[in-house]
């Protein structure tokens, strides 16, 4: 039972341009979404979050956008950088839901020189 | 900055062995977690641990698993009788509220776990 997709499994993009990345949820009880990235061998790192009471969260080169009709949100990188290519997951959470956080199964981004 | 810190950063063990992970959560921190990533798989959450006790688990965490904060600052995964399916990179995370209240999840680098 996956709660959390990430259809693409993997994405190449050029530098200097946007990278965008997608994640879907199936349960509507989850009201704050979480973007990770992961480096091989390394743990995953907290880039920015979304509560279900914004559509729009941004930090620097980050965006992070939510569409809850469609159980949507997106990460969007804006320039790309080489530094950024590592497996990001989306991860959600819900108030009453439980202690854990539901990751995605990632997805791994590539940014060319 | 801050940071969850894991020991052993990779251990290998023989099948039937006992295996003990280690993690220093953030030090005001008060929710405690282990996730695993499986080769090739998703992360995943085995446990969550606040105020001395188990607040939810997965169906992966069955009886061959437990965990204990021993002292103030440790928090530790202990496999018993491991298997070869329990090769995995194990990641202990904090976080100082619970996963409910829009706070963030702090994960260590990860413990690498090898059965043989």
């Amino acid at each position: 039972d996956q709660q959390v997709k990430q259809n693409s499994p993997s994405l190449s993009v050029q530098e200097g341009r946007i990278s965008i990345l997608n994640c879907d949820y199936t349960n509507s009880m989850f009201d704050y979404f979480l973007w990770y990235k992961k480096y091989p061998a390394e743990g995953p790192t907290f880039l920015i979050s979304i509560s279900s009471i914004k559509d729009k969260n941004e930090d620097g080169r980050f965006t992070v956008f939510l569409n809850k009709s469609a159980k949507h949100l997106s990460l969007h990188i804006v320039p790309s950088q080489p530094g950024d290519s590592a497996v990001y997951f989306c991860a959600a959470s819900a108030n009453n839901y439980g202690q854990n956080f539901v990751f995605g199964p990632g997805t791994r981004l590539s940014v060319l020189p | 900055e801050p940071e969850v810190t894991q020991t052993p950063s990779h251990q290998v063990t023989q099948m039937g062995q006992e295996v003990i992970l280690r993690c220093v959560p953030i030090s005001n921190h008060l929710y405690f977690y282990w996730y695993r990533q499986i080769l090739g798989q998703k992360v995943e959450f085995l446990v969550s641990f606040y105020n001395n006790e188990i607040s939810e688990k997965s169906e992966i965490f069955d009886d061959q698993f437990s965990v204990e904060r021993p002292d103030g600052s440790n928090f530790t995964l202990k496999i018993r009788s491991t298997k070869l399916e329990d090769s995995a990179m194990y990641f202990c995370a904090s976080s100082g509220g619970g996963a409910y209240s829009g706070n963030t999840i702090y994960f260590g680098e990860g413990s690498w776990l090898t059965v043989v």
